[in-house]
């Protein structure tokens, strides 16, 4: 059972390069969560998905795009990549939102991005 | 605004004692309490969750505590392993949002 996995695990763009992050869970989960970790700061939500073909903005939305054509993945755009994009990455799923009171979200283990 | 706070920054113990970590948090309306485990470089794994109506709730050596009250929460962790460094996030979640807000994290170091 491989839970959550994300893809790449490292990658290098220049300023104005475009990328796609893939993250794929086995877990028949409804909920999807593309987040990110900056140093000195806590995990901030780009956007999330309750359910296949639906998307929402989180937090920290803008320059990136999401996609959830199929239920199993959670796809992150970066159109024009920027500088203040260099992050980690994590991807996250849960059976149900999390509001509920033992919900368990499960995390990938990150993509960390540089951009140059 | 909402905001988790977690103390102290970082700690270093040696293996085999026990430590508490901290976290105070101002959301409201408040819903539940995590404690996650980041290892350096991989994603946070739960290890525990509590609603407003827990106070305590443990997880092996780990055992959290909540005050709803007066909002703060501490990891506890007995006798220690060096498996156990790692940075330890506090997450809040806003009730009836399904947003969480999580803290910036303790860093711990185990040293044999």
């Amino acid at each position: 059972n491989a839970g959550v996995t994300q893809t790449p695990k490292f990658r290098v763009l220049k300023t104005g390069q475009s990328m796609t992050l893939l993250c794929a869970q086995d877990m028949n989960h409804e909920y999807m969560y593309w987040y990110r970790q900056d140093p000195g700061m806590g995990l901030r939500l780009i956007h999330y998905s309750v359910g296949e073909g639906t998307t929402a903005k989180g937090e920290v939305p803008d320059g990136y795009n999401v996609s959830r054509l199929k239920k199993q993945n959670f796809l992150l755009g970066l159109e024009s990549a920027a500088p203040s994009q260099t992050s980690v990455y994590f991807c996250a799923s849960s059976s149900r939102g999390l509001r509920g009171g033992n919900t368990e979200a499960f995390f990938g283990q990150g993509t960390r991005l540089t951009v140059v | 605004k909402n905001q988790v706070e977690q103390s102290p920054q970082s700690l270093i113990i040696l293996e085999g004692k026990n430590c508490t970590l901290q976290c105070n948090y101002t959301v409201s309306p408040f819903s539940n309490l995590r404690w996650y485990k980041q290892d350096t470089g991989r994603g946070p794994v739960s290890l525990t969750i509590m609603t407003f109506s827990e106070n305590t709730k443990s997880n092996g050596r780990y055992t959290a505590t909540l005050d709803a009250d007066t909002k703060q929460s501490s990891l506890h962790i007995t006798a220690s392993q060096l498996s156990d460094s790692a940075s330890y996030i506090c997450v809040v979640s806003v009730y009836n949002t399904d947003k969480l807000i999580f803290g910036t994290g303790t860093r711990l170091q185990v040293f044999p």
